[in-house]
């Protein structure tokens, strides 16, 4: 099994519909974080968990909604959304704050279209 | 405010040559790390390095290697005889914490190897 895992790969919605994103960490890490990459754009961090509690929410619009029930799990939940809200959405582990390892290990992301 | 700065937005090379990627960052802090993640086609970040601030030796990993230079902010990486595989989007990232919180990326450089 790949470290972090993320489902579905692909996803297509329409602006009214809600539905979530999943990531799956295999590591034993204790931070998890979302990140937005749109084209041409340098990949935004969006949400950062650290032992299962919110520790950073970069100004993000309440129609992501971020859930951490445990350290393995993060869900992002996405409602109303728009547009320019169609990018890759990637999930990234590491230790937190510090640790011999320092690097975040990502999932090979969600490709979402808003239609 | 840290800010990393990749003014190669796409480089095209022939399979066999040798490319290098650059790298610029600004920082205040006097500890910070560096990294080099690469996004294949498939989506995931792969980590690649992580190197910290009071280190510069320059490191060769087969056949990839990074020149860490602090007087000029600049930590570039080399691909000695590319390879079709090697067509990705490389990212250079810098935190300086060193916590995987504060990343801070690139925009990142599309290297296509034609065969």
């Amino acid at each position: 099994e790949t470290g972090v895992t993320q489902t579905p790969r692909h996803l297509v919605m329409g602006m009214t519909n809600k539905k979530s994103l999943k990531c799956e960490q295999h590591l034993g890490h204790n931070a998890m974080y979302w990140y937005k990459q749109s084209a041409k754009k340098p990949l935004e961090l969006m949400f950062v968990y650290s032992l299962e509690e919110r520790v950073e929410n970069n100004s993000v619009p309440s129609r992501f909604s971020p859930e951490c029930p445990n350290s393995s799990h993060l869900f992002l939940h996405l409602h109303t959304l728009q547009p320019e809200d169609s990018a890759l959405y990637l999930c990234a582990s590491s230790q937190d704050p510090t640790g011999p390892t320092l690097e975040a290990f990502f999932g090979q992301g969600t490709r979402l279209t808003v239609v | 405010a840290q800010k990393v700065t990749q003014a190669q937005t796409e480089i095209s090379v022939v399979e066999k040559e040798d490319v290098t990627l650059d790298c610029v960052y600004e920082t205040r802090d006097t500890t910070y790390y560096l990294f080099w993640y690469k996004q294949p086609p498939s989506g995931e970040l792969v980590f690649l390095i992580r190197r910290n601030s009071f280190d510069e030796q320059n490191e060769i990993s087969g056949r990839y290697s990074w020149n860490f230079q602090k007087s000029t902010s600049s930590f570039n990486f080399t691909i000695t005889a590319s390879q079709v595989v090697d067509s990705a989007v490389y990212f250079c990232a810098l935190s300086d914490s060193g916590s995987a919180r504060q990343l801070t990326f690139g925009s990142g450089t599309q290297l296509t190897v034609l065969p």
